[in-house]
């Protein structure tokens, strides 16, 4: 199993606050996704970054990923009440399908 | 586009019954599905790899015979909790990977919420 490593696990913020989410690992992926999910419901796919160095904005996120494809972060400008929940980043490893799944990051964002 | 659908999203159940979970694909067929429990405020835990008309791959710790996998269709996953126990509750999520388009990318369904009393 490759481990994913996130970080921080937990995160509490003021609106308008920017953050950054990590993700790490030792191990190299053929892409890396990053996720949302909210309580009670299934994760949101927000966005798969493939080649090493991509970046990529989705509003006011921003991911990406390093050069080696071992790592990628997640970064969150001017953060809003609506972007609370729980942050997963998942790999993709060469040899399989199954994604690796991070402990997630747990973001609160407070008006 | 590659939206995925659980039922039921909640059940509770007395201990010793079994319980069933369908994972639909509405617009795209998938070739493979995948079945995840959560914890509350945990990340997922992959249980089994299923694929279309062939046994489901299993996780090393989680129990076929108590988890059981069919994937009759490129549509259509269900898994089944059979004599369920109050430590089977929690959050059972599947998604479904697209057989097109980009690789490596899985859709999730909504979750189902299962209690055993």
């Amino acid at each position: 199993t490759q481990l994913l490593e996130q970080s921080p696990q937990f995160l509490s913020i003021q609106e308008g606050e920017n953050l950054t989410v990590y993700c790490n690992s030792s191990s190299v992926f053929s892409s890396l996704q990053w996720y949302r999910q909210e309580p009670g419901e299934g994760p949101v796919l927000l966005v798969t970054v493939v080649t090493g160095g991509e970046v990529k904005k989705l509003k006011r996120l921003t991911f990406q990923f390093g050069d080696a494809r071992k790592d990628s972060s997640l970064h969150i400008t001017a953060a809003q009440p609506g972007d609370t929940g729980l942050y997963l980043c998942a790999g993709a490893s060469n040899s399989g399908y199954a994604l690796n799944f991070g402990k997630g990051t747990s973001l609160l964002v407070t008006p | 586009g590659a939206v995925v659908s659980q039922h039921p999203s909640r059940v509770i159940c007395k201990s010793g019954t079994s319980v069933k979970i369908e994972c639909r694909s509405l617009d795209f067929q998938a070739t493979t599905m995948f079945w995840y429990r959560q914890f509350p405020k945990q990340s997922l835990m992959l249980m089994a790899t299923s694929n279309e008309g062939s046994k489901a791959t299993y996780e090393q710790g989680v129990e076929k015979d108590k988890f059981l996998i069919n994937h009759a269709s490129l549509t259509l996953s269900t898994l089944t909790v059979t004599s369920a126990h109050p430590e089977d509750s929690s959050f059972y999520i599947c998604s479904a990977e697209t057989s097109g388009g980009l690789r490596d990318t899985q859709y999730f369904g909504p979750g189902t919420r299962l209690t055993v009393l």
